[in-house]
């Protein structure tokens, strides 16, 4: 069974550093590509970013409103994805959900398995 | 930016109704859509993925149908754990979300 766990997150002032973690099991996490999304509170469904597997090149690839301020990274021998979120704003307030990115299909952009999500709020 | 719009914002019917929700694209993204369901304090499911496939485990009465700009979800008899959110989303450039539809009990 396809796990993910989120954990890291919190409460944080505007301009400060947050790094989530999201531990998988159930599947070859090396092999998987692994994307962030975000929901503001009350609000919709974001794609924030992903990685590819290190098979694939391991490059990563952002949504405008987080690029230069997030990074994506995993350890494949931990089986861990991070979420490393610097120059934090008020309107990042929101749950991230890690997910699989089309685990058990040849194409990308499919969001098949999520996390519980964690909450991060940021606030002075 | 691919831009999705769904309607209607908010669909009110009872237990047993059919249920048509529509999501259109700013510019024609092929089959490569997919639906969620996000139900409250939950993340979302996969549903439906490239307009018409149904995800693992999805029971029968959830379809999809569509391509190009014009996408629908249809649940044919509504079932008490149908009341949700529903995303429509692409794949065919950036990821990109709907706004949702909230379907409540009338």
């Amino acid at each position: 069974e396809v796990q993910l766990v989120e954990s890291g997150g919190g409460l944080v002032r505007p301009g400060e550093s947050l790094r989530l973690s999201c531990a998988a099991s159930g599947f070859t996490f090396r092999n998987a590509w692994m994307s962030w999304v975000r929901q503001a509170p009350g609000k919709g469904l974001e794609w924030i970013g992903r990685i590819k597997s290190e098979s694939d090149g391991g490059t990563t690839d952002y949504a405008a409103p987080v690029k230069g301020r997030f990074t994506v990274s995993r350890r494949d021998s931990k089986n861990t994805l991070y979420l490393q979120m610097n120059s934090l704003k008020t309107e990042d307030t929101a749950i991230y959900f890690c997910t699989t990115d089309a685990l058990y299909f040849d194409f990308t952009g499919l969001f098949d398995y999520w996390g519980q999500g964690a909450l991060v709020t940021v606030s002075s | 930016e691919i831009v999705l719009t769904q309607s209607p914002a908010t669909l009110s019917l009872s237990l047993g109704e059919r249920a048509t929700l529509s999501c259109r694209a700013s510019q024609s993204i092929s089959a490569s859509l997919a639906w969620y369901q996000q139900k409250p304090g939950q993340a979302p499911r996969l549903l439906i993925y490239d307009a018409s496939n149904r995800a693992t485990g999805i029971p029968a009465r959830f379809s999809g149908s569509g391509s190009g700009t014009d996408f629908t979800l249809t649940i044919s008899s509504l079932e008490p754990e149908d009341f949700a959110v529903y995303y429509c989303q692409q794949r065919y450039s950036w990821p990109s979300f709907g706004q949702g539809t909230r379907l409540e009990i009338k």
